[in-house]
């Protein structure tokens, strides 16, 4: 299985919801990523988890919460998001050394 | 942060013409990387090639790298309409999982 899946495929927000992006993986790799990438734009960083554990925080805001719940799973939880949070929301996985392998995508709209 | 930068920003040709996209980088890296997104979706992995290589194929695709220059090419040869794509670099500093993209060239493949 060389796929990375993440639901919602879309998601629209008002700026006092809560809600979360998920994203699974079965390669068996061990740093999974959070990006976030505006149009015609490349993909910004926001966070990383290498085995499980959080490793690099791009100094995103505290309105996103990252989780890694085990190693095949990474959450990103949103609250009080602000209309310039919209944004296709990108997740990755990866073995050390190796490539990104993407979802294909949250795109998120907040109102 | 942008790691890397990559010329030309768009680039149009015909089917059957050959395209080449540049990236120059500006730190130390572990190993380059080359992604293809169509419009609005994940991107796809293409080709990774590590500091201590200078060239690399796959397919009709030719990825050079000149550590001494930090640059990187990527030569899409007999391009195809279905080549249309962004196409981004991304780089892994040494020791770390922290991929940071180019800012992207477009191709378009005229038919």
């Amino acid at each position: 299985d060389t796929e990375v899946t993440q639901t919602p495929k879309h998601l629209v927000m008002g700026m006092t919801n809560k809600k979360s992006l998920k994203c699974e993986q079965h390669m068996g790799h061990r740093a999974m990523y959070w990006y976030k990438q505006k149009a015609k734009k490349p993909p910004e960083l926001m966070f990383v988890y290498s085995y499980e554990k959080l490793s690099i925080n791009e100094s995103v805001p505290s309105r996103f919460s990252p989780e890694c719940p085990n190693s095949s799973l990474l959450n990103l939880h949103l609250h009080a998001l602000q209309p310039e949070d919209s944004a296709l929301y990108l997740c990755a996985s990866s073995q050390v050394d190796g490539p990104n392998y993407f979802g294909p995508g949250t795109r998120l709209l907040v109102l | 942060s942008q790691q890397g930068e990559e010329d030309p920003q768009a680039l149009s040709i015909q089917e059957g013409e050959n395209a080449t996209m540049n990236c120059s980088y500006k730190t130390s890296i572990n190993n380059l990387q080359w992604y293809r997104q169509n419009s609005g979706r994940g991107l796809v992995h293409l080709i990774l090639i590590r500091s201590n290589e200078r060239e690399k194929h796959s397919g009709r695709l030719r990825v050079t790298l000149d550590t001494s220059k930090k640059s990187s090419s990527l030569l899409i040869t007999a391009s195809r309409a279905a080549d249309t794509a962004s196409y981004f670099c991304a780089t892994d500093r040494t020791g770390g999982f922290k991929t940071i993209f180019g800012a992207g060239t477009r191709l378009f493949v005229k038919a």
